[in-house]
């Protein structure tokens, strides 16, 4: 079947630091690749997306490279501010709509 | 534009109690999907709807819950004889026209308390 694993968390870390979310997934098929992002009292938002190995998506700072070999879609933030603070959800469809996630991970920036 | 709105947005009932949960989607967005979050868990895949389509009901966890979508707007969940495992957080979404890849779009959920 289709399945995420994401970094547990939760991760606290400080204004500026470097932060990187592990994901990995196993698929039977070849997937369209996704992060989630849900803000204190706001609703789940797509963060990037990437649909084809090597793909990168990127948005508001954050990145992830489609790495088919390694199965992984890590995300990665050079300088993360107290407004990044929210859960992220790594998810994946394969030739549908469905969309499996993550458990997500909960990350506090601390000022 | 406004975006995927969904009622209640906080119920409480008593097990045993039937519950009904509205979502309408964005106007024009042929797909519509339910998702239920569990605490500390990941969102998992319900019912989806695709214009007149017979909907995907694959996710169903039982058939105490069932969902209808006049043509291409509101749908109801609803959920029979509520149990104390269905206290979850129930989200909705739609996108465009239901294509692998297609960037979903989520209401702000309801969240469902059963006594």
């Amino acid at each position: 079947g289709n399945s995420v694993t994401q970094m547990e968390g939760p991760v606290t870390l400080s204004e500026e630091a470097f932060l990187t979310i592990n994901c990995t997934y196993t698929a039977t098929g070849y997937p369209s690749l996704f992060w989630y992002v849900q803000y204190p009292g706001e609703g789940l938002q797509l963060l990037l997306k990437a649909t084809k190995a090597d793909d990168k998506g990127s948005n508001k700072g954050f990145e992830a490279t489609y790495r088919k070999e390694t199965t992984s879609f890590h995300l990665e933030k050079g300088s993360v501010q107290v407004s990044d603070s929210a859960v992220y959800f790594c998810a994946l469809s394969v030739g549908d709509y469905k969309l499996s996630f993550g458990a997500g991970t909960t990350v506090t920036v601390r000022a | 534009g406004a975006g995927v709105s969904q009622s209640p947005s906080n119920k409480v009932t008593e097990k045993g109690k039937d519950v009904e949960l509205r979502c309408d989607p964005i106007s024009g967005h042929t797909a519509l999907y339910w998702y239920r979050q569990r605490l500390g868990q990941g969102l998992e895949f319900l019912i989806y709807f695709q214009g007149n389509s017979a909907p995907d009901k694959s996710g169903l966890p039982s058939d105490r819950f069932s969902a209808e979508r006049t043509g291409e707007s509101v749908s109801t969940l609803t959920i029979q004889r509520t149990q104390q495992e269905d206290s979850a957080v129930y989200l909705c979404a739609s996108s465009v026209s239901g294509t692998s890849g297609e960037t979903q779009y989520f209401g702000p959920g309801t969240r469902l308390l059963v006594l």
